[in-house]
């Protein structure tokens, strides 16, 4: 069974650095694209950022660009979105997301970022 | 990227089809066949329900489909059912392989 589990989101100040990771089991991780989209309060669903099956290749959405890395850890089965320079519209549930078809969703992760 | 156009809320009753559509550029939805359907209950994780326009995933219901026409691609759902009340979002890959999704379509089953 396809498992993605997010951790590390939180209540951050504005300004502020936070490192997402999701775990991933039930597949073969290092073949797959990975993504991270985003959901803020009310909001529909934004992408955020992709990465190659071997990390080598990254694209992000402009909102993010310059502020956040997407990588990995074949080794580990683990995605991690690296943010920094938090803003208030960055506040969301972070979801990691698997493959080019986009097709496995894990259950998100809380991002707030307020003061 | 802009997001995909879907209207924001559709409504239809019990048994009955209704029709989702998701607008898009020749730079997304019309430029390749990768768009997909999701389907969405709040405090869920997303499902996918139509991938590559019109490819069912093994166990979505065969009362979901998919098509495309030019720019803008349609998810129906016949026989509605209350279950099927939840939010429904489109998305398609880009020319410059970024993914962009519709901004969703509530679907209220009456």
């Amino acid at each position: 069974e396809v498992q993605l589990v997010e951790s590390g989101g939180g209540l951050v100040h504005p300004g502020g650095s936070l490192r997402l990771s999701c775990a991933a089991s039930g597949f073969t991780f290092s073949s797959y694209w990975m993504h991270w989209v985003r959901q803020a309060p009310g909001k529909g669903l934004v992408w955020v950022s992709r990465i190659n099956s071997d990390g080598t290749s990254t694209t992000y959405a402009d909102p993010v660009k310059g502020r956040v890395t997407i990588s990995r850890d074949n080794a580990k089965n683990t995605l991690y979105l690296q943010m920094n320079s938090l803003r208030a519209e960055d506040t969301a549930v972070y979801y990691c997301v698997r493959g080019k078809q986009v097709d496995y969703w894990g259950q998100g992760t809380l991002v707030t970022v307020s003061s | 990227q802009s997001a995909l156009t879907q209207p924001a809320s559709v409504s239809g009753s019990l048994g009955q089809s209704i029709t989702v559509s998701c607008a898009g550029t020749s730079s997304d939805v019309g430029g390749h066949n990768y768009v997909s359907w999701y389907q969405h209950h709040p405090g869920k994780a997303p499902k996918l329900i139509i991938s590559d326009v019109s490819n069912r995933p093994s166990g979505v219901s065969n009362r979901f489909s998919g098509s495309k026409s030019a720019n803008t691609a349609s998810l129906t759902i016949s026989g509605l059912q209350a279950e099927d009340e939840a939010d429904y979002y489109c998305s398609s890959y880009t020319s410059s392989s970024t993914l962009v999704f519709g901004g969703g379509t509530k679907l209220t089953v009456l």
